[in-house]
C-alpha cells in the first residue's frame, strides 16, 4: 500500500470549471506539500501545510487554494481551471526528521 | 528563495561511477540538500539528504563542498535501472523543499 495516495490519477476538465484533487497519507505525517510539474521546469510549490488548518503559499499559488482538515489529507482546488494549468501534480508528505513521500502523481488536462 | 542548478542532462556508462552536482550558491548554514529521482512521471523518490559533512547509505553517497555551495550526488556502479532525472532540493528553517530543475541521467550499456 502506498503511503501518499493521490485521486483522481487522471482527470480531463473544461476551462471554467472547479476541480478537486485529493491527497492522503497513511504514515501520521505532519507536513504535506503540494507540486506542480511541467516538462523542463522541474517542481514547483504550490502550498504547504504543518498541521490541520496550517496553509502556507508556495512559488505558484495563484489559481490554487487547499484545504487541510484532517492530518492525513490534504485536498488541492483549482477554483476556474484554465488551459495553463495543465500539468502533473504532486502531493508529497514528511515527518519532521524524515524525508518526503510523494504520491504517483494525478495529471491534470484542462481543455 | 533561491533554486540549486542543475545540468539538464548527463551520460554515464553501465557499471562506471555516476557523479550528479548541483550547485546551491546562496544555501544558508541551516538548509539541507537532498536528492529524489524520479523514473519515468512517476512520483519522486528520496535517495539521500545532508548537511555539512558527507554521507553514505545503500544507494549512493553525497559529497558536499566545505563551503556548502555545490555538492554531489555519486552513483557507485551505475545501472541501467538507474536511468531517471535526478533532483537537488534544499530544505530551508521554513521546512519548504525547494527543488531546480533537476538532471536527466541516461545510462548506456
Amino acid at each position: 500500500d502506498a503511503d501518499v495516495t493521490q485521486t483522481p490519477r487522471n482527470r480531463i476538465t473544461k476551462t471554467g470549471k472547479r476541480i478537486m484533487l485529493e491527497c492522503s497519507q497513511t504514515k501520521g505525517h505532519d507536513r504535506m506539500y503540494w507540486y506542480r510539474q511541467d516538462p523542463g521546469l522541474g517542481l514547483r510549490l504550490i502550498y504547504y501545510s504543518f498541521d490541520v488548518k496550517d496553509i502556507n503559499k508556495g512559488e505558484i499559488s495563484d489559481g490554487y487554494s487547499v484545504s487541510r482538515q484532517a492530518q492525513a489529507k490534504f485536498s488541492l482546488s483549482l477554483e476556474s481551471a484554465i488551459p495553463n494549468q495543465t500539468a502533473l501534480y504532486f502531493c508529497a508528505a514528511r515527518g519532521e526528521y524524515t524525508e518526503a513521500f510523494f504520491g504517483q502523481g494525478t495529471r491534470l488536462t484542462v481543455v | 528563495d533561491a533554486k540549486t542548478t542543475q545540468p539538464p542532462s548527463m551520460d554515464c556508462a553501465e557499471g562506471r561511477a555516476a557523479n550528479l552536482p548541483c550547485n546551491h550558491s546562496t544555501i544558508s548554514g541551516n538548509e539541507y540538500v537532498y536528492w529524489y529521482r524520479q523514473i519515468h512521471s512517476q512520483g519522486p523518490q528520496y535517495i539521500i539528504h545532508g548537511l555539512k559533512n558527507n554521507e553514505t547509505n545503500e544507494m549512493a553517497s553525497l559529497i558536499i563542498t566545505e563551503d556548502r555551495k555545490s555538492s554531489t550526488l555519486i552513483l557507485p556502479h551505475a545501472t541501467l535501472r538507474d536511468t531517471a532525472v535526478y533532483y537537488c532540493a534544499r530544505r530551508p528553517k521554513d521546512d519548504k523543499i525547494i527543488f531546480g530543475k533537476g538532471t536527466r541521467l541516461h545510462i548506456l550499456p
